[in-house]
């Protein structure tokens, strides 16, 4: 099935650090969402942009809806511990009661040894 | 307020048998969506329906089949269960079938 393009497919992080994800499409949308999954759990979202250009922060995470509205990305700042995880960008084109998620195949997480 | 649940949390069947898998949205969600996730990999939509009726279906075999109740909550059903079927079974409810879907905790079917 289509999955998105998601970049890095994982990374080590150090407490305080800046972690910077994207995702890319071929495909155009309507939606960009982000989540975050922990083992054992559904995802949770993050943020969701609606509109291109838009750019938009919840805490320490800001994500922005390219002008294309084929990608995005994701930037956390000074990260923690609880950081950790798998996170996954995903497409939406919604419409009449309708809108299935299309997912990247996600950004992991780790704590840098 | 409870979230999306589902049921059972893991199940092990064998190659060749059915499953049915349950889910309940969050209270006032009337559309319930399925996604598949293998390991490593993001989550694959299955099925979307709002309102009892089917709205969206991926690029599955027709041995995967969906309903939804009137109290809107939902099964999947796999029939003839292939090794390749095992995965964490999602279920995600939303008020309208568009945005603001909620996850829950999914089924890990391991299928031997």
């Amino acid at each position: 099935g289509q999955q998105l393009n998601q970049s890095p497919q994982s990374m080590f992080i150090q407490e305080g650090e800046d972690v910077s994800m994207n995702c890319t499409s071929s495909s155009i949308f309507n939606t960009w969402l982000w989540y975050k999954q922990d083992p054992g759990e559904g995802p949770v979202l993050l943020i969701a942009l609606y509109k291109a250009g838009e750019l938009t922060s919840n805490g320490r995470l800001t994500a922005q809806f390219g002008i294309t509205r084929k990608d995005s990305f994701l930037n956390i700042s000074a990260s923690i511990p609880s950081d950790v995880g798998i996170y996954f960008c995903a497409g939406q084109n919604y419409g009449g009661s309708q809108g299935n998620l299309i997912f990247g195949k996600g950004t992991k997480l780790s704590v840098k040894p | 307020d409870a979230g999306v649940t589902q049921s059972p949390t893991h199940l092990i069947k064998t190659r060749g048998q059915q499953v049915t898998l349950r889910c309940s949205p969050i209270s006032g969600h009337k559309s319930v969506s399925w996604y598949q996730q293998v390991l490593g990999q993001g989550p694959q939509f299955i099925f979307q329906y709002y309102e009892k009726e089917e709205r969206g279906r991926g690029n599955f075999p027709d041995r995967f089949s969906a309903r939804q109740f009137p109290n809107y909550s939902s099964e999947l059903n796999v029939n003839a269960l292939l090794l390749g079927d095992s995965a964490l079974y999602l279920c995600a409810s939303s008020f309208n079938g568009g945005n603001g879907y909620t996850f829950g905790s999914g089924t890990r079917l391991t299928v031997v």
